[in-house]
């Protein structure tokens, strides 16, 4: 199976600040990638797809390096309830048949 | 109110005991899947479903098994054989075409009495 690297921090920052989070892939093929955001004891949600050389969605920025076979997560503006697991997602096939590989995730606590 | 339905939301197996986990989404996907968490690891992958009674075997199918008879219903059974099935469970499905995210339900916790 492909292998999918994050930092599993934590990450500690202040509210306000800015963080970011890097993910290495090693499967070459894989044309899109996903942030899922995970709560203590939840189940992991959808934060955001990655198709092209990125996505921005309010305060969440996310940005593809294909040569360099890294995804990163940017949140400007952290808030309290940004304090989550954020795991990274790449799809190992390229086919209508691909199954997902799941980071072990990066942990962020924001604090006051 | 589209969505996955996972239940029970908590399950005690007794030391031999087969038990059942349900799974169940009304968003018309193709695929479903079941992972594994335990605590601070990443998912892992036991089985999964491309379509009606057709399935997979994922990273660690071994002790489990499952059945696609419909195509909104995905359960997962936790044999006798798995000798660690501690771990929170957690279902997904996803649109067929490739390269789609997964939706994931809320997750049945599995403890050993």
């Amino acid at each position: 199976r492909k292998e999918v690297e994050q930092d599993p921090g934590p990450f500690n920052v202040p509210e306000g600040a800015t963080v970011a989070f890097n993910c290495t892939y090693s499967n070459s093929a894989s044309q899109s990638f996903f942030w899922y955001r995970q709560d203590c004891r939840k189940e992991p949600k959808l934060l955001m797809s990655v198709y092209s050389s990125g996505n921005e969605d309010g305060r969440f920025t996310a940005q593809l390096n294909r040569a360099s076979q890294y995804i990163s997560l940017l949140i400007r503006d952290s808030k309290l309830s940004d304090s989550a697991t954020y795991l990274c997602v790449v799809p190992e096939g390229t086919s209508g048949y691909s199954t997902l590989t799941f980071g072990k995730g990066t942990m962020l606590l924001v604090s006051p | 109110d589209g969505g996955i339905t996972q239940s029970p939301k908590y399950l005690f197996r007794k030391e031999g005991q087969n038990v059942t986990l349900s799974c169940e989404q009304n968003l018309n996907h193709d695929a479903m899947y079941w992972y594994r968490q335990d605590p601070g690891q990443g998912l892992r992958l036991i089985y999964y479903s491309q379509i009606v009674n057709d399935f997979q075997k994922g990273d660690i199918a071994e002790g489990y098994s499952v059945s696609r008879e419909k195509k909104e219903s995905f359960p997962l059974t936790v044999t006798s054989a798995q000798k660690n099935p501690t771990a929170f469970y957690l279902c997904a499905s996803s649109v067929q075409g490739g390269n789609q995210p997964q939706h994931f339900g809320d997750g049945t916790r599995l403890s050993i009495l």
